[in-house]
Parts: structure tokens; sequence; C-alpha cells
């Protein structure tokens, strides 16, 4: 069965460092996502990307965060200068199309730790 | 914006029990997503449900939403220790074909065998 996977599962790095986090998603999908989940809290909406363009992003997704399709199977979420508060557990997840009808298919997450 | 209540936000049942989980919309529900998480791994797609009335099933787990579109449970027959995890309910908000899903906080169901 097709799935989301995500590269590395586990990411150290020290504050004001430069992360990227990469996902494969779904190969006949056409929607990303990344999504972030601070431990002991909800799952939280980063962006959305379809046509190689951002479709929707939420005020956590600051200047700091860009993503990318450099391929046509990568997708990829990087931090520019990461801060304590950036540690999370980030998901990317992939649907065929987007709305409501279509099902976002979740990774199993990059687990991000900033010292 | 939207707000997902969960409850309850733990449960412990006794293998065999059924047991039901309820996710709470402050506004009206266009689409209601349903995901299962064991501790630190990935959400796990269970079931989508978008019509008021609408009820699925998948193995022995059935989740219906309400006719208002605001509310949307999910039921588990004969609980066994494998369904243990995080329930997560998430929701389009927008009516219009929105990105993005907002999450509740999660019910964790513990099975004991």
């Amino acid at each position: 069965e097709p799935e989301v996977t995500q590269t590395p599962s586990h990411q150290v790095t020290q504050m004001g460092q430069e992360v990227i986090l990469r996902c494969v998603p779904i190969s006949n999908h056409l929607y990303f996502y990344w999504y972030r989940q601070i431990l002991g809290q909800k799952v939280e909406f980063l962006v959305s990307f379809y046509n190689n363009e951002i479709s929707e992003k939420s005020e956590i997704f600051d200047d700091q965060f860009s993503v990318e399709r450099p391929d046509g199977s990568n997708f990829t979420l990087k931090i520019r200068s990461t801060k304590l508060e950036d540690s999370a557990m980030y998901f990317c997840a992939s649907s065929e199309k987007t709305g409501k009808s279509y099902e976002q298919y979740f990774g199993p997450g990059t687990r991000l730790t900033v010292t | 914006s939207q707000e997902l209540e969960q409850s309850p936000q733990s449960l412990i049942v006794q293998e065999g029990k059924n047991l039901t989980i309820n996710c709470t919309s402050s506004k009206t529900l266009y689409g209601l997503y349903w995901y299962k998480q064991k501790y630190g791994e990935g959400l796990i797609f269970l079931m989508m449900l978008q019509k008021g009335g609408e009820e699925k099933s998948h193995e022995k787990i059935t989740a219906k939403l309400d006719e208002k579109k605001q509310q949307s449970s999910l039921h588990i027959t004969a609980s066994q220790p494998s369904h243990a995890g995080i329930y997560l309910c998430g929701a389009d908000a927008s009516g219009a074909g929105s990105y993005q899903l907002t999450f509740g906080k999660g019910t964790k169901l513990s099975v004991i065998p």
C-alpha cells in the first residue's frame, strides 16, 4: 500500500542552524502539506503546496520556513535558523486532490530537537 | 477560528468492552476526519465523513456525523489491545475546499487485556 515517507526520523540541531526535513509523498498525489505537533499539544497546520507554489499557510509559517519540491518525488521543509521552540514532531501529508472530498495521508514524522 | 473539543481526554477499558469517543466543533463541519496516532508516531487515516447523518464503518470501528454537522462520534465495538492509541479528530473548517485541517487534542485510549 502506498505511503508517505519522511527522513530523517529524528534530527538534533543547535539553535540557529538550518535544517531540511524531507518527505516523499504518495506518487499520484498532487497536494502536499506540513503539520507540526509540539509535545503534548495539538497537531497544527503549517503550509499546503500545489503546482509548485504555496496554497495556504498558517501564522506559524513565517519567513524562517520555506518549502520546496526540488524534483518529481521529494517535498522539503526548511527552517532557516532554528529556535528552541521549533522543537516538535513535523508531519508531511499528501492528498490526491484537496478540500472536503479527499483524505490527507500522513507520514511517520520527523522529530526535531533544537538544543 | 474553528475549535474541536474531544471527550473524554483519556479512556481505559477492559478488552472486549465497547467505547465511544466524541468530537464537537464550534462551527459547522464540512469534512470530519478520524485518525489514530501511536505515541511518537504518525497519524493513520481511519475515516472521513462529509454529509450530515453519514455513518462509516471499518472493521470494528464506526464513525458518525450528526445531522447538524457539528459533532462526530467514534465507536469501537469489542475493543482489543490493538485499538490502543490516541484518536484524533480533524476538520476542514472553511467549507470552501480549504487545504488545512484543524485537529482536536486527542483521546488517549488504553485497552487492558
